[in-house]
């Protein structure tokens, strides 16, 4: 199965500023996925990123909030933008294993102070 | 629109006894189900998946799960549980056929806590 290289692992952010969050796979993938984790709660997808479109984004999440780039097979970014405290989340990207089923990076834990 | 449900939001149990976590979901079309782990401050490691075939399946770590069709359940049970296997668990739903989407969906989770 892909092996997914996310970073930062953690970050403490002011609001108003933005973070860019980073997953590498080791593998060419179609799609890659971007999940919200509240504190406490379960996985939300916010989008799908496919190498050389625009990203599609799930109800309630918008792409002026959370751009994402896709520039190649193997990368994406995720940012984070005009942050505030209800941002605070882990953030973990995901990709789709075939037969291994879909596999996880290690998430990004964000606090915004 | 798919849907998992984890009635239970936190199992307590005694180290060595059995272990049983439920799952139902709702899915239109025919689903691929997994099953999670999160151990605290770690990202999520698949224990096992069910695509098709024996509704029987057998995971990592000594973790099976059950595919009933007819109960729309994938509930996930070990026989003896071990202090390490306290963690929070999610049952997830996603597409067999691609044209539906191939995002996955999931539960609530359920915390598992481990009694010495």
């Amino acid at each position: 199965s892909a092996v997914i290289s996310q970073k930062p692992s953690r970050d403490i952010c002011q609001r108003g500023t933005s973070l860019t969050i980073q997953c590498q796979v080791d593998s060419q993938v179609t799609m890659m996925f971007w999940y919200r984790q509240q504190p406490g709660q379960s996985l939300t997808l916010i989008a799908t990123a496919n190498q050389g479109s625009e990203a599609t984004y799930e109800s309630g999440f918008v792409i002026d909030k959370f751009p994402i780039s896709r520039p190649n097979l193997t990368f994406s970014t995720l940012t984070v933008s005009n942050m505030s405290p209800e941002d605070s989340s882990i953030y973990l990207c995901s990709v789709e294993g075939g037969t291994y089923g879909y596999t996880f990076g290690s998430g990004t834990r964000l606090t915004v102070v | 629109a798919q849907s998992v449900t984890q009635p239970d939001i936190h199992i307590t149990v005694s180290e060595g006894a059995s272990l049983e976590l439920r799952c139902n979901y709702s899915y239109g079309a025919t689903p691929y189900l997994f099953w999670y782990v999160q151990s605290p401050g770690q990202g999520l490691q698949l224990l096992l998946k069910y695509f098709s075939g024996d509704t029987l399946v057998q995971g990592i770590k000594g973790f099976e799960a059950e595919f009933k069709r007819s109960q729309s359940s994938f509930n996930l049970r070990k026989p003896s549980v071990h202090w390490s296997d306290a963690a929070e668990y999610f049952c997830a739903v996603g597409a067999v056929i691609k044209a539906a989407g191939n995002k996955l969906t999931f539960g609530g989770g359920t915390r598992v806590l481990v009694k010495p």
